[in-house]
C-alpha cells in the first residue's frame, strides 16, 4: 500500500542538539510538507517542497532546515536554534503543490530531555 | 487573507445521536474547504472536501458537510455517532483552487462519544 512513513515515532533531544526527522513517501507525489502541531492549536507549516532540490519556507521556518535530494524523501532537521522544539511533527504530501488533498504520515513526537 | 474558526473545542454526544461540529471561515476568494480527522498519535485523514462543486459534500464514515456561502460556514454532521468517531476534527480552508500549498487549519474540535 502507498503511504507516508515517518520515523522515529518518538524522539528525545538534549539541549543544544540537532535532530533529524525522517519522512518517506511511495505515492510518487511531487509536493511534500512539514507541519508542527501543538496542543490546542491547528497545524502550522514549517517548510514545503514542490519538487526535488527545491523547498520553500512556511510560516514558522526559524530553527528548522530541510533537504529534498530525492523525490520520495523530505527529512526535517530541528536545530539547536529552535528554542521550543517539543511538539508533534507531521509530514504530508500531495500530487503537486496546488493540488489537494494532502496525505499525512503518523507523525513524530519530539521531546526535550 | 483566509482564516477558519472552529466554534467548539470539545463536543460530547451519546452513541447513536447526531453529531454537529461547527466551522466558520473567512476567505478573500472562492475557498476550498476540508475536514480532517485525527486519532490519538496519528496523522490526519481526509474526511471530505468542498471545491466549488455541490454544496452538500458527502465523505467517508457517514460524515457530510454543507457549504453555506451566505453564512460562511462549513459544518460537519453525522446522523448517528459511533464510538469509533471519537477523535479530533480539523476544519481547513484554502483560498487557492484545489487548496494549494497554503492551508489554514482550525484549532480542532475534540469529539467524545459516550455509551
Amino acid at each position: 500500500d502507498g503511504g507516508i512513513t515517518q520515523s522515529p515515532k518518538y524522539l528525545f533531544r538534549k539541549e543544544g542538539q540537532n535532530v533529524t526527522l525522517s519522512c518517506e513517501q511511495n505515492l510518487n507525489h511531487d509536493a511534500m510538507y512539514w507541519y508542527r502541531q501543538d496542543p490546542g492549536q491547528g497545524l502550522r507549516l514549517i517548510y514545503y517542497s514542490q519538487i526535488v532540490n527545491d523547498f520553500q519556507k512556511g510560516d514558522i521556518a526559524e530553527g528548522y532546515s530541510v533537504s529534498r535530494e530525492k523525490k520520495e524523501s523530505f527529512p526535517l532537521t530541528v536545530t539547536s536554534a529552535q528554542k521550543n522544539p517539543t511538539a508533534f511533527y507531521l509530514c504530508a504530501s500531495s500530487i503537486q503543490v496546488g493540488m489537494n488533498p494532502q496525505h499525512f504520515g503518523d507523525g513524530t513526537r519530539l521531546s526535550i530531555l | 487573507a483566509q482564516s477558519v474558526t472552529q466554534l467548539d473545542s470539545h463536543v460530547s454526544v451519546s452513541e447513536g445521536t447526531p453529531v454537529l461540529l461547527r466551522c466558520n471561515y473567512s476567505s478573500s476568494y472562492s475557498p476550498s474547504l476540508f475536514w480532517y480527522v485525527q486519532h490519538p498519535n496519528k496523522g490526519l485523514q481526509l474526511l471530505l472536501k468542498y471545491t466549488s462543486a455541490a454544496t452538500l459534500v458527502k465523505g467517508i464514515n457517514g460524515f457530510e458537510a454543507e457549504f453555506k456561502k451566505s453564512e460562511t460556514s462549513f459544518h460537519l454532521t453525522k446522523p448517528s455517532a459511533h464510538m469509533s468517531d471519537a477523535a479530533e476534527y480539523f476544519c481547513v480552508v484554502s483560498d487557492r483552487p484545489g487548496g494549494g500549498n497554503k492551508l489554514t487549519f482550525g484549532t480542532g474540535t475534540q469529539l467524545k462519544v459516550e455509551l
